[in-house]
């Protein structure tokens, strides 16, 4: 099984849709959580950490399950500006230690 | 404020060539991460230094793949002999300590090797 696992789409919404994305991952012992968005092309970007009571920012909403291992991004009215791909991150630090994992990407494609 | 600087941002060599990529990390980070992305397998963490010493390398697909950081401002990835399946997308990434502390990435290099 992944260490992170999403799923890739892509996701084609209208603009204004709201849309949500899952990850899962398998170390029931990571410690912390992000969001990244990847353009076309381009270096991840951070969206936002993932707080275990649940955290908002404008449009995006980032929730944490630890119970059953998951986590979600909700985007609220999508804009054409929000086409990308959006990764899933897990921090397990390791041996006192960051060890980032990354997850492949879930694709967004906002259409007008 | 900087963000990660890196160098060159493309580079296409023949295969044999020896590639050298270089890593500026943001002023008062202390961890600094090399990746690689490609279509097939994604982003890649290849190896982690903290402190300018390595962590963990066990990303590194082997040992034509060599990476040094002597001071807090410098690393770099060496790549000799270089072959046609390393081409690929290289990242460096730095962060602050501490388990909530997000990587924030350079733009990345583009390697093409002929």
């Amino acid at each position: 099984r992944k260490e992170v696992e999403q799923d890739p789409g892509p996701f084609n919404v209208p603009e204004g849709a709201t849309v949500a994305f899952n990850c899962t991952y398998s170390n029931s012992a990571s410690q912390s959580f992000f969001w990244y968005r990847q353009d076309c092309r381009k270096e991840p970007k951070l969206l936002m950490s993932v707080y275990s009571s649940g955290n908002e920012d404008g449009r995006f909403t980032a929730q944490l399950n630890r119970a059953s291992q998951y986590i979600s991004l909700l985007i609220r009215d999508s804009k054409l500006s929000d086409s990308a791909t959006y990764l899933c991150v897990v921090n397990l630090m390791n041996t006192g230690f960051q060890k980032l994992v990354f997850g492949t990407g879930t694709r967004l494609l906002v259409s007008p | 404020d900087a963000g990660v600087i890196q160098s060159p941002r493309h580079e296409v060599t023949e295969m044999g060539q020896e590639v050298t990529l270089r890593c500026k990390p943001i002023s008062g980070h202390n961890s600094l991460f090399w990746y690689r992305q490609t279509m097939m397998r994604g982003l890649e963490l290849l190896i982690y230094f903290n402190n300018n010493v390595p962590i963990d390398d066990s990303g590194m697909p082997e040992d034509r793949f060599s990476a040094k950081m002597p001071n807090a401002s410098f690393s770099t990835l060496k790549i000799q002999p270089s072959e046609p399946r390393d081409s690929a997308v290289y990242f460096c990434a730095s962060s602050s300590d501490g388990v909530y502390q997000p990587q924030h990435f350079g733009d990345g290099t583009r390697l093409s090797i002929l």
